[in-house]
Parts: C-alpha cells; sequence; structure tokens
C-alpha cells in the first residue's frame, strides 16, 4: 500500500537556521505530495505541492521538490523564524492507473519544529 | 478565506454511548473526508463522500461509524457506540476536486475523549 516517512523529531533549531524535513514515499499510483502545517491548537493548514516529478513547491519561504527517482519530497527553508514553530505533515495522495480513488490522503507521522530565538 | 469548521472543539463521553461530530465544508467544496489522529500517531483516513455516499473508506471505518450529509451545508461523522481506542482528534475536510486540482482543506478538529 501507499505510505509515507518522515525523518524523526522533534527538531529543535536557532532563530535563523537552516530547516530540512525529509520525507520519502512509496506509491502504487502517480502520487501528488504535499506538505501540511499544524500550529497549535489549528487544524492542517495546505503548506505546499507538487503534482509530477521534479515539480517545486513553494510557500512562506518553504520549498520541497518532487523527486521521482528517490522517492523523496524533503522540505526545506534557508531561515527559520519562531513562528514556523509548528508540527509538519508529509503526505500523499494516489491517482490511481485505471482505478479509482477519492483522493484520500496518506500522511507521515509528523515533525515537531521548535524554534528559539 | 472560507474555512472548515468543526463542533464541538472537545467532547467528552461514557464508552457505549453514541456520539456525532458535526462539520461544516467549504459551500462550494464537493468532496468531503473524516480523518483521525490518535495521540502520537499519525493522521488516518476513515471515510470520504461524494455526492451523498461514501466513496471510499479505511478498514477503521466499520459498521459502528456513519457519515451523512444531512441538510446541503453539514457533515456529520456518527459513533454508535464509543469504545476507549475511539479516543483520538477528529478532523473534517472538504476540496473542490479530487486529487491535485483541489488540496484539501481542514477543519482545526475535535478532540474525543472517551471515559
Amino acid at each position: 500500500g501507499d505510505s509515507v516517512t518522515q525523518m524523526e523529531g522533534p527538531v529543535t533549531l536557532s532563530e535563523e537556521a537552516f530547516l530540512t524535513i525529509n520525507c520519502t514515499y512509496t506509491a502504487t499510483g502517480y502520487p501528488s505530495l504535499f506538505w501540511y502545517v499544524q500550529y497549535p491548537g489549528e487544524g492542517l493548514q495546505l503548506l505546499l505541492k507538487a503534482t509530477k516529478a521534479d515539480d517545486k513547491g513553494s510557500n512562506k519561504g518553504f520549498e520541497a521538490t518532487y523527486r521521482k527517482e528517490t522517492t523523496s519530497f524533503h522540505l526545506e527553508k534557508g531561515s527559520v523564524q519562531v513562528s514556523d514553530s509548528a508540527v509538519y505533515f508529509c503526505a500523499l495522495t494516489v491517482r490511481p492507473a485505471g482505478g479509482t480513488s477519492y483522493g484520500k490522503l496518506t500522511f507521515g507521522q509528523g515533525t515537531i519544529l521548535t524554534v528559539h530565538p | 478565506e472560507p474555512e472548515v469548521t468543526q463542533t464541538p472543539s472537545h467532547q467528552v463521553t461514557q464508552m457505549g454511548q453514541e456520539v456525532i461530530l458535526r462539520c461544516v465544508p467549504i459551500s462550494n467544496h464537493l468532496y468531503f473526508y473524516w480523518y483521525r489522529q490518535i495521540l502520537g500517531q499519525k493522521v488516518e483516513f476513515l471515510v470520504s463522500f461524494y455526492n451523498n455516499e461514501i466513496s471510499e473508506k479505511s478498514e477503521i471505518f466499520d459498521d459502528q461509524f456513519s457519515v451523512e450529509r444531512p441538510d446541503g451545508s453539514n457533515f456529520t461523522l456518527k459513533i454508535r457506540s464509543t469504545k476507549l481506542e475511539d479516543s483520538a482528534m477528529y478532523f473534517c475536510a472538504s476540496s473542490e476536486a479530487r486529487y491535485q486540482r483541489g488540496p484539501q482543506h481542514f477543519g482545526d478538529g475535535t478532540r474525543l475523549s472517551i471515559l
């Protein structure tokens, strides 16, 4: 079945540090890839997405590139802020070849990011 | 910006009781979903709903669970006879279209605690 694996957390950084959160996947069809963020007490918000190989998703200084050859979608940010402290989820949805699926998301386990001033 | 709203934010229920979790999806969205997250575990898909019927469900979504869109705006998840292991955060989501054409928008969740 489809699955997503994220790097172990939590991750603790100082403000302005470089961030990488690793994400790899296995998928039976043609996946679209997403990063969602969950701030304390809130729901999941879409941070960025990529729908085909070599696409780069970007938003709010975060980037991730869909690498089909390494089945990866690592999240990066050049300079983190205290306000980036949250839980980050990598996820995929698969459009199966010849089959049907109604867009269910498969999530990784989430990575807690804490940024200190 | 339109958003998905869920009520209540926290529900405490005795084991064996029925519980209904409510969601108001974004008004022009056509696809609706429920997910749950047991504390410390992954967010897991429960069910998707389109055109007034279930389109896909997971193994978790057994006969104790049901979903309904009773009035064209609300989308509910009912658990008929709750068990301790149903304690989790339940998220509702909606999307305008499937797959990459329509990302899913999530509510803030309902924390369900079974005693």
